[in-house]
């Protein structure tokens, strides 16, 4: 299947400070990449929908400004977290729907674990 | 409002066994359907998709799908312990690139 990959795995970074978030993938094209949040013991809640080329839509609840999401090629979006506190310490991951082939299906990234201390 | 239930369980089933996973959907124009599975602290991997009415086979997994029901199930025979994990369901409006909705998962506990 295709492959989606998120960098970095961990991270564990000081309160107030920003963190990026990359997702590539390797092997297809994109247009369309999801940022998704998880938290302990919780379902993927969807974050933003990212639209290589223009500006990302973000759901209701989530800020734009502090979840910042830039697509700028066809197999790169990244989320930055900024300004980073305790309660956005959470497993993120991204995926994406090839452009060609069954664009229904959507591959996975292995997630970044956040830990904002 | 679109949603999809699952039962969070867990589901315990004895090694070999047959584990049964159901999914509701309450959007009538959902066009697409899928299962994940996810180990704990990992990323979704997908296991099934099905778009049609009916069953589909995979291996030791078959997907059943009925949209007047508004209902789909995964069926994992001979289960293994290694089948442990937390399966999501997700639903898709249409087959374009709308997003995914999850249902909050099942956990299933396959013990030896």
């Amino acid at each position: 299947g295709a492959v989606v990959s998120q960098h970095p795995s961990r991270v564990i970074c000081k309160s107030g400070t920003s963190v990026k978030i990359e997702c590539r993938s390797l092997d297809f094209q994109a247009t369309t990449m999801f940022w998704y949040r998880q938290f302990p013991k919780q379902s993927l809640m969807l974050m933003a929908t990212s639209n290589e080329g223009s500006k990302a839509t973000y759901e209701q609840g989530v800020e734009k400004d502090k979840f910042l999401i830039n697509h700028a090629s066809l197999t790169l979006s990244t989320l930055t977290v900024t300004s980073a506190h305790p309660e956005d310490s959470s497993f993120y991951i991204c995926s994406a729907s090839a452009t060609q082939g069954r664009p229904t299906e959507a591959f996975f990234g292995q997630g970044t674990r956040l830990t904002v201390v | 409002q679109k949603e999809v239930e699952q039962n969070s369980g867990p589901l315990s089933v004895p090694e070999g066994a047959i584990a049964s996973l159901n999914c509701t959907y309450s959007d009538r124009g959902s066009q697409s359907f899928f299962w994940y599975r996810q180990y704990s602290g990992k990323s979704p991997e997908l296991i099934m998709s099905i778009y049609s009415n009916g069953d589909k086979e995979d291996g030791r997994f078959t997907a059943q799908l009925n949209k007047a029901s508004q209902y789909v199930s995964l069926l994992i025979r001979d289960s293994q312990p290694s089948d442990s994990a937390t399966y999501l369901c997700a639903v898709k409006l249409n087959s374009g690139y709308s997003t995914l909705t999850f249902g909050k998962g099942t956990m299933l506990l396959v013990s030896p």
